[in-house]
């Protein structure tokens, strides 16, 4: 199956600083990446839909100018968590749609996740 | 709005046993629903899709069944092994249109196979 690749894995920063949260399709064009966040025994909850070339779609309820995204390439998003603040703290999940695949076939491929800690 | 339901949240089974996770969801207007493993501090692997108008997936040990007009979908993992323990997850996209494919997941199953 495709990969896609999240770095970091996890990171421990201090409050108020910026985090930047890459992700990675390897072998395969994503026009549409997609990024999660996970609490403790929580469902994941979509935040955004990242669109290659164009502004990306926020869930309600989620800050666009703290979680910022960026989908400058076709193999490339990152997420970037600004003024972090303890209640951040969690574990981010992006995944990839691979645009070869029909619209009702398709799978979403994931990435490893970062476990983002503020302090 | 979609509301996904797992059954049990956890589950401790010894090895060789037969087992059934079940996933239930509020809104029958969906494309497909797929099953996930994720295991700690990882990332999700897709075990099984199951389009709407699909009733079952095979896939090796796993077996998924939807029947969409009810909500719900089971995963069936047969002979289980100590390497199955994980966190299972079932997912279901709505129609959101365009290029987005919201995916509603649940909590999750958490299964421990014990040797």
């Amino acid at each position: 199956g495709a990969v896609v690749s999240q770095h970091p894995s996890r990171v421990i920063c201090k409050s108020g600083t910026s985090v930047k949260i890459e992700c990675r399709s390897l072998d395969f064009q994503a026009t549409t990446m997609f990024w999660y966040r996970q609490f403790p025994k929580k469902s994941l909850m979509l935040m955004a839909t990242s669109n290659e070339g164009s502004k990306a779609t926020y869930e309600q309820g989620v800050e666009k100018d703290k979680f910022l995204i960026n989908h400058a390439s076709l193999t490339l998003s990152t997420l970037t968590v600004t003024s972090a603040h303890p209640e951040d703290s969690s574990f981010y999940i992006c995944s990839a749609r691979d645009h070869r695949t029909g619209l009702l076939n398709e799978k979403l491929f994931f990435g490893s996740g970062t476990q983002l800690s503020v302090l | 709005k979609q509301e996904v339901t797992q059954i049990p949240a956890a589950l401790s089974v010894p090895e060789g046993e037969n087992l059934v996770l079940n996933c239930s969801f509020t809104d029958s207007a969906i494309y497909n629903l797929q099953w996930f493993r994720q295991d700690p501090g990882k990332g999700l692997t897709s075990l099984l899709l199951i389009q709407s108008s699909q009733r079952e997936q095979t896939s090796g040990r796993l077996n998924a069944s939807l029947d969409k007009s009810s909500g719900r979908s089971t995963l069936y993992i047969a002979a289980s092994q100590p390497g199955d323990s994980a966190t299972y997850l079932c997912a279901v996209r709505g129609y959101s249109g365009g290029s987005n494919y919201k995916l509603t997941f649940g909590k999750g199953t958490l299964l421990t196979v014990n040797p």
